[in-house]
């Protein structure tokens, strides 16, 4: 199985921070990357798929780059609705796996 | 609008089993890959497998293989994770996810299913 390993494991920053999360996998994956954004007590949202490319709707202070073994995700300026947990999602071969998560929190 | 809508909690004993149940509505399931997913309690998003309704074909994560099932009913366009033996553990919130492809971007509500003696 690929594993995806995501840092940090939790993050606090201020609004207006520019935010990284990196995930890291333990073989190529090309670009089969997406990153997911889980609010408190909500259901997963579909943020970045291709590593890269932004979901229609998602806004633009979302962002994603990286390919083969090493990804990032960043927020430009961090909003006080972006806290949430979010999580990488390798899905170049099966099984399936996810990163453990990043859980960001507002100073 | 483009929906799935999850069966409701489950309270099982161990050694028992569960199916949730995924209906798709707006969308008809044969053209699109379901995942499941779970999430236990304070912890993060596990992928547990996925089956391409149109054909039957599955993939199971290793994890649960030999305990999970997959399943389609495509008369009522609904989709249906069974998991067996069930053990503590397996308490968590399980999701349902429409592959787009290469993302899951419609999801369930969730189903908690609770496994306690």
């Amino acid at each position: 199985d690929i594993q995806m390993t995501q840092s940090p494991s939790s993050l606090s920053a201020s609004v207006g921070d520019r935010v990284t999360i990196t995930c890291q996998a333990s073989q190529d994956i090309s670009n089969s990357l997406n990153w997911y954004q889980q609010k408190p007590g909500k259901v997963p949202e579909l943020l970045i798929y291709d590593a890269s490319t932004l979901e229609t709707g998602v806004p633009s202070r979302f962002s994603g780059s990286g390919s083969g073994t090493d990804f990032t995700f960043t927020i430009s300026r961090l909003q006080p609705e972006d806290i949430a947990t979010y999580y990488c999602h390798q899905y170049d071969d099966l099984p399936f796996t996810f990163g453990q998560g990043t859980k960001l929190e507002i100073k | 609008q483009e929906l799935l809508v999850q069966s409701g909690a489950e309270v099982k004993k161990p050694g028992a089993s569960v199916t949730v149940s995924c209906k798709a509505s707006g969308f008809t399931v044969t053209d699109y890959h379901f995942h499941w997913v779970r999430q236990a309690p304070g912890h993060g998003l596990e992928w547990m497998g996925w089956i391409n309704p149109d054909s039957g074909d599955t993939n199971y994560a290793p994890k649960i293989q030999g305990r999970v099932t997959m399943t389609t009913d495509t008369s009522i366009n609904t989709v249906y994770m069974e998991l067996n033996r069930l053990k503590s553990d397996d308490t968590a919130v399980y999701y349902c996810a429409r592959d787009r492809p290469r993302g899951m971007d419609v999801w369930g509500q969730g189903t908690m299913v609770t496994v306690s003696s």
